[in-house]
């Protein structure tokens, strides 16, 4: 079956840091691009971050340079390092395949939660 | 970059259609063909239904609809269901290696 299952995330004070992986199975994740999705609560989705199949990532703005993409070949695994998080980074993340290289996600994961609080 | 704008809600009776615009600049929308949308209940990840502005999903029904007229992508649902009740989204790719989100709107079934 063709799946991502997410794990990582909780309750984070603010400044700190947190790990949330994403593995992949029944395809590749090198073979694809694969994005992160956060939603906040009670609100609407907002693109964070892909990697592309040969490596190279990009980030929006409200993260870059605190959260990184990275990927692990062997164990077919997406991770999202987060660090100085912020209250404002609280929200369900997701996990997605962007398998058509068009930013269009056909396969999500079943999501994943950071609260940031003192 | 700011998120596309859609109508907060729309709602129809079942068997009718209803269509939800989604409006962004000559930077996004209007760059590229690369708008897909998402249908989203509560609790659940979302699950495209559209990509390519028009290309529907295997497993998707055909009365889901996809078009683009310069800056406004659309989705029509015709023949509404009560399933098809739930929150949707826009997305489209912004330039700069990165994707906006539209503001979502929630579509009732009367």
């Amino acid at each position: 079956e063709v799946q991502v299952v997410q794990s990582g995330g909780g309750l984070v004070q603010p400044g700190g840091s947190l790990r949330l992986s994403c593995a992949a199975s029944g395809f590749t994740v090198w073979d694809n691009y694969m994005s992160w999705v956060r939603q906040a609560p009670m609100g609407g989705l907002e693109w964070v971050s892909v990697i592309y199949s040969g490596g190279s990532t990009y980030y929006a703005d409200s993260v870059r340079g605190r959260f990184t993409i990275s990927r692990d070949n062997f164990n077919n695994t997406v991770y999202l390092h987060m660090n100085d998080l912020r209250a404002d980074d609280t929200a369900v993340y997701f996990c997605a395949r962007d398998r058509s290289a068009s930013y269009a996600f056909d396969i999500w994961g079943q999501g994943t939660t950071v609260t940031v609080s003192s | 970059q700011s998120a596309l704008t859609q109508p907060r809600s729309v709602s129809g009776s079942p068997g009718q259609s209803v269509t939800i615009s989604c409006t962004g600049t000559s930077g996004d929308i209007g760059a590229y063909n690369f708008v897909s949308w998402y249908q989203q209940h509560p609790g659940k990840a979302p699950k495209v239904v559209i990509y390519d502005v028009s290309k529907r999903p295997s497993g998707v029904p055909d009365r889901f609809s996809g078009s683009k007229s310069a800056n406004t992508a659309s989705l029509t649902i015709s023949g509404l269901q009560a399933e098809d009740e739930g929150d949707y989204y826009c997305c489209s790719y912004a330039g700069s290696f990165s994707g906006v989100f539209g503001t979502g709107t929630k579509v009732t079934v009367l």
